[in-house]
């Protein structure tokens, strides 16, 4: 069955830092891939997604996300974080072996000191 | 515009109990999703309704059932809860069935507990 695994589960930055946060799915074939985030008391919302073309995608807010298809990867970046940042990110991905259902990762808590 | 938007926001069960939640998707919107959301888990799919016909299932007992009606709204119902059942359900909507290269927008979710 598809999979997805985020492999920091929480992350603490200062102010200004730079973000990374790794995502890798096993392979099933065509897939698309997203990023959403949850903000404290908030619903999922899309960050970035990838479909097809350009690996390198730009999402809201700043972040960026790369589609490495030979590492399975769709790590999650973002130059210089702010405190507005502190929320719970979500890798997901969508096709392959998962078909239409959207399968997430156990997600990533990133705290944002100011 | 209006979202996702799922009804009630919190509930409180008794084993054994049965529930049903509701889910209103964005307007224009003919595909429905299920997710339950295990405190420090990702979400995990349930169901998918497109056009008020199941098009996909996840590995959940048969006490989950859902249904989509006419004007695409959707209900997810839970018969016979367990203290495991405890979780936020998130309804999320799409355009068309899901496939391809679509995105899905989701609600605030239904926290369930069950006692």
């Amino acid at each position: 069955a598809q999979s997805v695994s985020q492999h920091n589960h929480h992350v603490i930055l200062s102010e200004a830092a730079s973000l990374e946060l790794g995502c890798n799915y096993s392979y099933g074939g065509t897939v698309n891939l997203f990023w959403y985030v949850q903000y404290p008391g908030q619903h999922l919302q899309l960050l970035l997604k990838y479909f097809s073309g350009d690996p390198l995608v730009k999402g809201i807010k700043g972040f960026e996300a790369e589609f490495i298809k030979s590492k399975f990867s769709f790590n999650l970046r973002k130059p210089s974080v702010q405190w507005s940042d502190t929320a719970e990110y979500f890798c997901a991905v969508k096709g392959g072996q998962a078909g239409t259902a959207l399968i997430f990762g156990k997600g990533t808590t990133l705290s944002v000191s100011s | 515009d209006a979202g996702v938007t799922q009804s009630p926001t919190h509930l409180i069960k008794t084993r054994g109990q049965h529930v049903t939640l509701r889910c209103s998707p964005i307007s224009g919107h003919k595909s429905v999703s299920w997710y339950q959301q295990v405190l420090g888990q990702g979400p995990q799919f349930i169901f998918q309704y497109y056009e008020k016909e199941e098009r996909g299932r996840g590995n959940f007992p048969d006490r989950f059932s859902a249904r989509q009606f006419p004007n695409y709204s959707s209900e997810l119902n839970v018969n016979a809860l367990l203290l495991g059942d405890s979780a936020l359900y998130l309804c999320a909507s799409s355009p068309r069935t899901g496939g391809g290269n679509t995105e899905a927008f989701f609600g605030q979710g239904t926290r369930l507990t069950v006692v």
